[in-house]
């Protein structure tokens, strides 16, 4: 089974702190991805990455940035944390093969005051 | 345009009963339409998938019902049960990348 881990379950940030997220996965997926869980909007992608510093922006990239130095490791980065990147975010990795599943860290949920 | 639109928001079903979550996409390049499953302070976990080629899938009491030409899809949850209580989330995704587009969630709660 793929093993997807974040680094935090839970963190409080102050407003204009840089944050990092860190995902590690175990099973040598190409693909990692970022999303952000709010209430009533579901899963939204902010990022992922198909290789070994490649990245593409997802759906909701602003205020946010990512580095994969290594294949299994995917991390997010607030730059400068504001109240409104108070959320879930969950960690997923898939292979680059067509309609295969991603799988799914715990999440890290996130406050900024 | 990528959206997944699910309903309902939220759902009510006695023990036994049948639950059913439709969805409903625009992206006609989406190859891959599977379910996932989260219960509160956990991850998503796939619960079912499918593709395009086929009308359903059942795997035990979950069955996805797959309708092409009208771009919907739908889960059903047979006898369900106290355990099946959690938030289910539809999606779509196409090509290698597997960026997955997620609907917006239904909370399901299963009554003794």
């Amino acid at each position: 089974d793929v093993k997807v881990t974040q680094s935090s379950r839970y963190l409080v940030k102050r407003t204009g702190e840089k944050v990092f997220l860190e995902c590690v996965q175990d099973m040598d997926h190409e693909n990692m991805f970022w999303y952000r869980q709010d209430p009533g909007l579901g899963l939204r992608l902010i990022y992922f990455s198909y290789d070994v510093k490649m990245k593409e922006k997802g759906d909701i990239p602003e205020g946010y940035s990512v580095s994969r130095e290594k294949k299994e490791r995917f991390s997010l980065i607030l730059e400068s944390a504001s109240t409104n990147q108070t959320s879930m975010y969950l960690c997923a990795s898939s292979l680059t093969i067509p309609g295969t599943r991603s799988d799914f860290g715990p999440g890290t949920r996130l406050l900024v005051l | 345009q990528q959206q997944v639109k699910q309903s309902p928001q939220s759902l009510i079903v006695q023990k036994g009963g049948i639950s059913i979550i439709n969805c409903a996409y625009e992206n006609t390049a989406f190859d891959y339409f599977p379910w996932y499953q989260q219960f509160p302070g956990k991850g998503p976990a796939l619960l079912i998938a499918i593709r395009p080629d086929v009308s359903e899938k059942k795997e035990g009491r979950f069955t996805i019902s797959f309708n092409k030409s009208a771009k919907q899809f739908s889960l059903h949850i047979m006898d369900s049960q106290p355990g099946d209580s959690a938030t289910y989330f539809c999606a779509g995704s196409g090509g290698a990348t597997n960026k997955l587009i997620f609907g917006t969630g239904t909370l399901l709660a299963v009554q003794p």
